[in-house]
């Protein structure tokens, strides 16, 4: 059973940077047709996409906020990582990460999320 | 693409048939998933490609639609199927979801 984990700052300073990690746990990171997801939902609100990285580390990302995110991974350690520079209150969400299932090259689904972290943007 | 989820609020009773509409601003094939969210836990794949069952998912549940309009139905609505269900577009850049369907007592 393929788990998930986000990790790290709860609280993070007006233009300061976000960083989160999520640990994959009970399959490698590097096996599969899988892009590994960040997604967000601040609170009260619907879910956005930020970006997903392959394993061989191609990204693509959400144009919303592609000038300020950078998604990365480490298959050594089984993690991948989320980068959000110059956070204001809007930054303030849920960040969950998430297996992307593909089938050939065409995206089917998101099958396996983290439970979510709350990072919060306040001075 | 934008993804209108129609009813934003839906209330229902156990044992009802519910079915919920995703509009998208264009076509998008059949690459459309649908996902259940309860209050503080993360979305649960329910349906992909319009109309497949994910694995373990009760079959109370069901896809259809192709192009730009979907439907998610529930035969028989139970108690824990009272959640916010979620469209999502993965056949264009970027990824899309719906605003939501609440479906409350």
């Amino acid at each position: 059973q393929v788990q998930l984990q986000e990790s790290g700052p709860g609280l993070v300073k007006p233009s300061q940077t976000l960083s989160l990690t999520c640990t994959v746990s009970g399959d490698s990171i590097s096996s599969g047709d899988y892009y590994w997801s960040w997604i967000r939902q601040p609170p009260g609100k619907g879910l956005e996409w930020i970006g997903y990285i392959s394993r061989s580390g191609s990204a693509y990302y959400n144009p919303s906020l592609k000038s300020r995110v950078t998604v990365s991974i480490d298959t050594s350690r089984n993690q991948f990582f989320l980068r959000v520079t110059s956070v204001t209150v809007a930054d303030t969400a849920v960040y969950f990460c998430a297996r992307a299932l593909f089938r050939g090259y065409q995206l089917l689904n998101f099958d396996y999320w983290g439970p979510g972290i709350l990072v919060t943007v306040s001075s | 693409i934008q993804l209108t989820q129609s009813p934003s609020f839906l209330s229902a009773s156990v044992g009802d048939r519910v079915t919920i509409t995703c509009r998208a601003s264009q076509g998008i094939r059949s690459y459309l998933a649908w996902y259940q969210q309860k209050p503080g836990k993360a979305p649960k794949l329910l349906i992909y490609s319009a109309f497949t069952l994910q694995s373990g998912v009760p079959s109370r549940f069901s896809g259809s639609g192709s192009g730009t309009e979907f439907t998610l139905t529930i035969s028989s609505l139970q108690p824990e199927d009272f959640a916010t269900y979620y469209c999502q577009q993965v056949n264009n850049y970027p990824l899309t979801f719906g605003g939501g369907t609440k479906v409350e007592i």
